[in-house]
């Protein structure tokens, strides 16, 4: 079975840093996903890591820990525009993507 | 910057009807995906198409869901006598070679409403 947890809600001041923990047990594990998602929208791509580590991109980073099946979505200086939900998805052993419930950010002034 | 593109925008169906939802993947893609997402709730995989087959598929699809490539640009998916559990958004996606080396890109999605 595929388990996928991350909180469902989270408030952060613009500005600020916000980091979105996820974690996960998955029968196959093939990369790890970010995608955040307006509301009424499309997922659209954030990050991947398939490697522990650190992965930076703009005021975006994604962290992996295989073994403890744990990731975080660390997001800087916050603008109102960030506010969406924030999807985390699993890369099965196949190509299909198992995605977590998400964790709806706000941010406020 | 290519998009995947999905027809209709919206849909309002009766309940036992059939629905036929269109998606144009990014054009030098292989893999083709279908995912739900039941409003509230999380984007959930049905089908992974690939060579003019089926990769993969969960058990939400079941043999009311049938996926096909018309020709060389469209990717459809079918469901032939809706239920209301089917109301969701549905969304295409597409991805350049195997997985999980490429990103699979997301299209806008189709409302499906079954009344």
């Amino acid at each position: 079975g595929q388990n996928i947890d991350q909180p469902t809600e989270m408030t952060a001041t613009e500005g600020a840093i916000v980091q979105i923990n996820c974690t996960y047990q998955t029968s196959g594990f093939n990369g790890l996903f970010w995608y955040q998602q307006h509301a009424g929208e499309a997922p659209t791509f954030l990050s991947y890591n398939v490697l522990d580590g650190l992965e930076e991109k703009g005021r975006f980073s994604s962290f992996l820990s295989r073994s403890k099946g744990y990731s975080y979505l660390l997001l800087k200086e916050l603008q109102m525009k960030d506010s969406a939900s924030y999807l985390c998805a699993v890369q099965g052993g196949a190509n299909n993507l198992f995605f977590g419930t998400g964790t709806r950010l706000t941010v406020i002034p | 910057e290519p998009e995947v593109t999905q027809t209709p925008s919206h849909q309002v169906t009766q309940m036992g009807q059939e629905v036929i939802l269109r998606c144009v993947p990014i054009s030098n893609h292989l893999y083709f995906y279908w995912y739900r997402q039941i409003l509230g709730q999380k984007v959930e995989f049905l089908v992974s198409f690939y060579n003019n087959e089926i990769s993969e598929k969960s058990e939400i699809f079941d043999d009311q869901f049938s996926v096909e490539r018309p020709d060389g640009s469209n990717f459809t998916l079918k469901i032939r006598s809706t239920k209301l559990e089917d109301s969701a958004m549905y969304f295409c996606a597409s991805s350049g070679s195997q997985p999980p080396q490429e990103t699979q890109y997301f299209g806008p999605g189709t409302r499906l409403l079954v009344l």
